[in-house]
């Protein structure tokens, strides 16, 4: 009930292109769902969030899809660069609950 | 504001030793936690604290201790290290009343031998 699930593992993009990374979840009391971004030897850092009432919200190049019925997000990079090479988060939460964190995805992006 | 700070960066333990990560934060933040991070599994909460003097545990608290004396400081102690221990630490906090975003020190990379 409490997992997040997220795919790909790992991405490869070419410079220009579009990267899709998906996560699935199972408790419909998540009110919260943010992407974490993380360069190498850094912490995570709060990329991009939204709340189960929108179905889109665009920051720049970077939007998160939701679809409530399916219980699935996704955050969408587009005319993605290298310096968007990073592994991504996604997670989810209720309330004042804990964030649950998906496994991560590394994205590398070639010129 | 620093923001979170955490040290050392790297330790190398023997196993058996014990040791003490520091964690702290200077935004006033009542939410504190601790993850570990390791390849092909996330970020893992460790222990967290909703105030000074209140902890509880996360998913993977075995080999852990905390305590929050203070609002700032959230250390985190290794009684006695375990090559299975080896990781990333992160030290996350962040205010419950503004918002949900955590804000994440630089990691200690920590390695038992």
């Amino acid at each position: 009930q409490q997992q997040v699930k997220q795919s790909p593992q790992s991405l490869i993009v070419q410079k220009g292109g579009i990267s899709i990374i998906n996560c699935a979840y199972e408790n419909t009391a998540f009110d919260y769902f943010p992407w974490y971004q993380q360069f190498p030897g850094k912490g995570p850092a709060l990329l991009i969030a939204i709340r189960p009432d929108v179905s889109e919200k665009k920051e720049g190049r970077f939007t998160i899809s939701f679809n409530k019925s399916a219980k699935q997000f996704s955050l969408h990079i587009m005319d993605s660069q290298p310096g968007d090479s990073a592994t991504y988060f996604c997670a989810a939460k209720r309330g004042t609950d804990k964030l649950i964190f998906g496994t991560g995805t590394r994205l590398q992006v070639f010129p | 504001n620093a923001g979170v700070t955490q040290t050392p960066k790297f330790q190398v333990l023997k196993t058996g030793q014990s040791m003490t990560l520091q964690c702290a934060q200077d935004m006033n933040h009542e939410y504190m936690s601790w993850y570990r991070q390791d390849p092909g599994m996330g970020l893992r909460l460790i222990h967290y604290s909703v105030g000074a003097g209140i902890t509880d545990q996360g998913e993977v608290p075995n080999g852990y201790n905390v305590s929050r004396s203070t609002t700032e400081d959230f250390p985190l102690r290794l009684l006695s290290a375990a090559p299975s221990q080896t990781s990333v630490y992160f030290c996350a906090s962040s205010s419950l009343a503004g918002g949900y975003e955590q804000y994440f020190g630089p990691g200690t990379r920590l390695t038992v031998t």
